[in-house]
């Protein structure tokens, strides 16, 4: 079972240059979140996807972009890469749409340094 | 102020004894709280969630909610070495957007 897969697992960028975090989930999940961790900040929301065809942002969007491509997939861009955007982020999906849900299932996290 | 504090610690404990970890939050509207562990360099995961005032136990641990005070802990008995992680405590708040709200984690080393 693969569940939440994302790529790549480890990125180095030079500062304004662009990447997007790709992020798939196999669980027929409605809603999808990306996250950054970092040391001692905790799990931040950047953007989530209630469900297919929608986004939402979160805490910290700022320098983000996103797109719910299917169900499935769900992917984070950063257009002009800063330093400040050094940080682990990992992708979560769950399956409740409306109520909210608090069981996430995480992908394996991307590191991500931005020089 | 944080929505969701917690003593980043360390916080070490004996192998066999009772680790307690703890977590306030500020809105008093925050209607679910969950526990994740997460192991050094790995992604977080879902150990145990609570809804109702009381105690939850499932095995060696227990989440205890007291909505009154605004805090809830999580207790892990007899704690063993493979229990050192990281613990992030987590709510669902009613302003926002029923997403969850992280804390930023106690850290917690069990000594052989």
């Amino acid at each position: 079972n693969a569940g939440v897969t994302q790529t790549p697992k480890f990125q180095v960028l030079k500062t304004g240059q662009s990447m997007t975090l790709q992020c798939a989930q196999d669980m027929n999940h409605n809603s999808m979140y990306w996250y950054r961790q970092d040391p001692g900040m905790g799990l931040r929301l950047i953007y989530y996807s209630a469900s297919e065809g929608t986004t939402d942002k979160g805490e910290v969007p700022n320098g983000y972009n996103v797109s719910r491509l299917n169900k499935r997939e769900f992917s984070l861009r950063l257009e002009s890469a800063a330093p400040s955007q050094t940080s682990v982020y990992f992708c979560a999906s769950s399956a409740f749409r409306d109520r909210g849900s608090g069981e996430l299932f995480f992908g394996e996290g991307s590191r991500l340094t931005v020089l | 102020q944080k929505e969701v504090e917690q003593n980043s610690g360390p916080l070490s404990v004996p192998e066999g004894a009772i680790a307690s970890l703890n977590c306030t939050y500020s809105d008093r509207g925050s209607q679910s709280f969950f526990w994740y562990r997460q192991y050094s360099g790995k992604s977080p995961e879902l150990i145990m969630f609570i809804y109702s005032n009381g105690d939850k136990e499932d095995g060696r641990f227990t989440a205890q909610l007291n909505k009154a005070s605004q805090y809830v802990s999580l207790l892990i008995r007899d704690s063993q070495p493979s229990d050192s992680a990281t613990y992030l405590c987590a709510v669902i708040s009613s302003g926002s957007a029923r997403q969850l709200t992280f804390g930023s984690g106690t850290q917690l080393t069990v000594l052989p």
